[in-house]
């Protein structure tokens, strides 16, 4: 159980392009999803935090405008990088939180690779 | 703010030899725990966790951690190491209330390698 996905699990496009992230949280509901970059041999960094149904909280030095996050669904999350740069290329890592009692854990995604030309 | 130091980047360590992978964390209350691990290219897989009660947690694949307040250390250990734990891996603190927006820091990670 508690399975993650992310589609796709890499992409390659030109500067100046969007590209569309999705974080599906396969067989359990997601009340809030959130969105981490990681850049090679580096740790990660939140990004932003996607609730269900609002407007997700990004976190400071994130660019609210460049990175669109939609949370649309218990089960949906997407990230879209607008107006892609080469300083974007990262690795992207969702995570659905799931509710454990009184505590509540995070499950990762497989991540998604974006290379920008 | 909440912090975790891994003052280890990188760990070589013989298959069949015990490990131990520091974690060090600031937090100013009780802190909730993690250790993930990350093959090349992967997501995280959770090792273990820890909430509250027993300071030895155990995890998958035989590992274990123990947290000690007193240090504000979240040591990962394994008695034996396979070729297949080479990875990186990931200590994190959560922060927030019990249904809060919990909030995960990582570590700046370690990466172990494993050789014959």
């Amino acid at each position: 159980g508690a399975v993650v996905s992310q589609h796709p699990s890499w992409v390659i496009c030109k500067s100046g392009t969007s590209v569309k992230i999705e974080c599906r949280s396969l067989d359990f509901q997601a009340t809030t999803m959130f969105w981490y970059r990681q850049f090679p041999k580096q740790s990660l960094m939140l990004m932003a935090t996607s609730n269900e149904g609002s407007k997700a909280t990004y976190e400071q030095g994130v660019e609210k405008d460049k990175f669109l996050i939609n949370h649309a669904s218990l089960t949906l999350s997407t990230l879209t990088v607008t107006s892609a740069h080469p300083e974007d290329s990262s690795f992207y890592i969702c995570s659905a939180r799931v509710l454990a009692g009184f505590h509540n854990e995070q499950f990762f995604g497989p991540g998604t690779r974006l290379t920008v030309l | 703010a909440q912090s975790v130091t891994q003052p280890d980047i990188h760990i070589t360590v013989s298959e069949g030899a015990s490990l131990e992978l520091r974690c060090n964390y600031s937090y100013g209350a009780t802190p909730y725990l993690f250790w993930y691990v990350q093959s090349p290219g992967q997501g995280l897989q959770l090792l273990l966790k820890y909430f509250s009660g027993d300071t030895l947690v155990q995890g998958i694949k035989g590992f274990e951690a123990e947290f000690k307040r007193s240090q504000s250390s979240f040591n990962l250990r394994k008695p034996s190491v396979h070729w297949s734990d080479a990875a990186e891996y990931f200590c994190a603190v959560g922060a927030g209330s019990n249904f809060g927006n919990e909030k995960l820091t990582f570590g700046t990670g370690t990466r172990l390698t494993i050789i014959p």
